[in-house]
């Protein structure tokens, strides 16, 4: 079966720093991805990690440890534009059909 | 400007009645995505198509269709065979026709609520 795990929701202050993780149990793996979604709008493509290690782009970094089916999403000098639901998604691999297994996504709200 | 086109944003149905989403790319992508996005829930796959006249059931295909007779445009149709049809639907695109990417262009969204 496929479950993946993030925190409903989470509360940040403007200018800190907050970390978003993502657990995911699997019957194959194929890349972990990252979304940020905006109320009532499209979701839009932050970052993915297929090996092991830290992925950085620019305030937003994103870990994977395949060994621990761990991932997290860490947003730096947070702003208020950065509250949004930040979605997980675990790829299949390709002879499993490959496509994208979404979480249930996490609600972060940044106050000033 | 490149994009994902869909509408309507809003649609109201009557129980009974079947009603079609429209989904529109000039992205030039190959592959193409429907998805339900309910409160509390991950976004659930209901088809794709990684070619025109070609589209393959996602994990709740029941009580849709689809078409792909164009690469630009992948409509949906939500038949009165589905018994709980309200919910956020997001239309989705990728470059690649036979390799499910993980990048995903997504549009708008339309929101179906049924009275």
């Amino acid at each position: 079966g496929q479950n993946i795990d993030q925190p409903t929701e989470m509360t940040a202050t403007e200018g800190a720093i907050v970390q978003i993780n993502c657990t995911y149990q699997t019957s194959g793996f194929n890349g972990l991805f990252w979304y940020q979604q905006h109320a009532g709008e499209a979701p839009t493509f932050l970052s993915y990690n297929v090996l092991d290690g830290l992925e950085e782009k620019g305030r937003f970094s994103s870990f994977l440890s395949r060994s621990k089916g761990y991932s997290y999403l860490l947003l730096k000098e947070l702003q208020m534009k950065d509250s949004a639901s930040y979605l997980c998604a675990v790829r299949e691999p390709y002879n499993q059909g490959g496509k994208l297994i979404f979480g249930q996504g996490t609600e972060l709200s940044v106050k000033p | 400007d490149g994009g994902i086109t869909q509408s309507p944003k809003y649609l109201f149905r009557k129980e009974g009645q079947n009603v079609t989403l429209s989904c529109e790319q000039n992205l030039n992508h190959d592959a193409m995505y429907w998805y339900r996005q309910d409160p509390g829930q991950g976004l659930r796959l209901i088809y794709y198509s990684q070619i025109v006249n070609d589209f393959q059931k996602g994990d709740i295909a029941e009580g849709y269709s689809v078409s792909r007779e164009k690469k630009e445009s992948f409509p949906l149709t939500v038949t009165s065979a589905q018994k709980n049809p309200t919910a956020f639907y997001l239309c989705a695109s990728s470059i690649g026709r036979l390799v499910f990417s993980g990048v995903l262009t997504f549009g708008a969204g339309s929101r179906l609520t049924v009275l």
